[in-house]
């Protein structure tokens, strides 16, 4: 069975400062990893997916994820936040057919000026 | 491509109503989901199908919500009669496996049931 934790349902940074967004998996399988971003009112975009290609994953707006196998984590980071990054995160995992994304639960990401 | 569309944005009804929402997934994408969204349950899949035939449907709450693909460029969910508790954001999301399943979702459906 698959599923994702996501450890913060709330984080806080100041302006500038580095974002770290927590998520752990579980999967009986070699997952298919994914963040997404909701901003209010809005769908959902993916920031970027890790397919069991480079372990370090580099996505959009500078957000970066790294899938850490021994440690069944996928952590997101940004070396600097900026106001636009405050939204709602998601982590995914999907099953091995592709076809079922399972979700976390989200984490709100307050950016103070 | 136009990404995935959604229409109405925004829908208001009364309980008891029947309601519709349209989906138009991605040219040449083969899979379509729909969710929905809401602060207590946050984000659940309703449906799944795979080149139009329905494959998991295990989300949907109950009878009176149903789904339709008819053919690989549409796709609807009905509710009906819809009750306050159904009001939530509905999403519809497409994939393929050329692009290793990353799921592309529409701008979402805001339906409130009064």
């Amino acid at each position: 069975a698959q599923s994702v934790t996501q450890l913060d349902s709330h984080v806080s940074v100041s302006e500038g400062t580095p974002v770290l967004l927590r998520c752990n998996y579980s999967s009986s399988y070699s997952p298919s990893l994914f963040w997404y971003v909701q901003h209010p009112n809005k769908g959902l975009q993916l920031l970027l997916k890790y397919t069991s290609a480079a372990t370090l994953v580099k996505g959009i707006n500078g957000f970066e994820a790294e899938f850490k196998k021994s440690e069944t984590s996928f952590h997101l980071t940004k070396p600097s936040a900026h106001m636009s990054d405050a939204a709602e995160y998601f982590c995914v995992v999907s099953d091995a057919t592709g076809n079922q994304f399972y979700f976390g639960t989200g984490t709100s990401l307050t950016v103070i000026p | 491509d136009a990404g995935v569309i959604q229409s109405p944005r925004h829908e208001v009804t009364e309980m008891g109503q029947e309601v519709t929402l349209r989906c138009k997934p991605i040219s040449g994408h083969n899979s379509l989901f729909w969710y929905r969204q809401t602060m207590m349950r946050g984000l659940e899949l309703l449906i799944y199908f795979n080149n139009n035939v329905p494959i998991d449907d295990s989300g949907m709450p109950e009878d009176r919500f149903s789904a339709k693909m008819p053919n690989a460029s549409f796709s609807t969910l009905k509710i009906q009669p819809s009750e306050p508790r159904d009001s939530a954001v509905y999403f519809c999301a497409s994939s393929s496996l050329a692009e290793q399943y990353e799921q592309y979702f529409g701008p979402g459906t805001r339906l409130t049931v009064t």
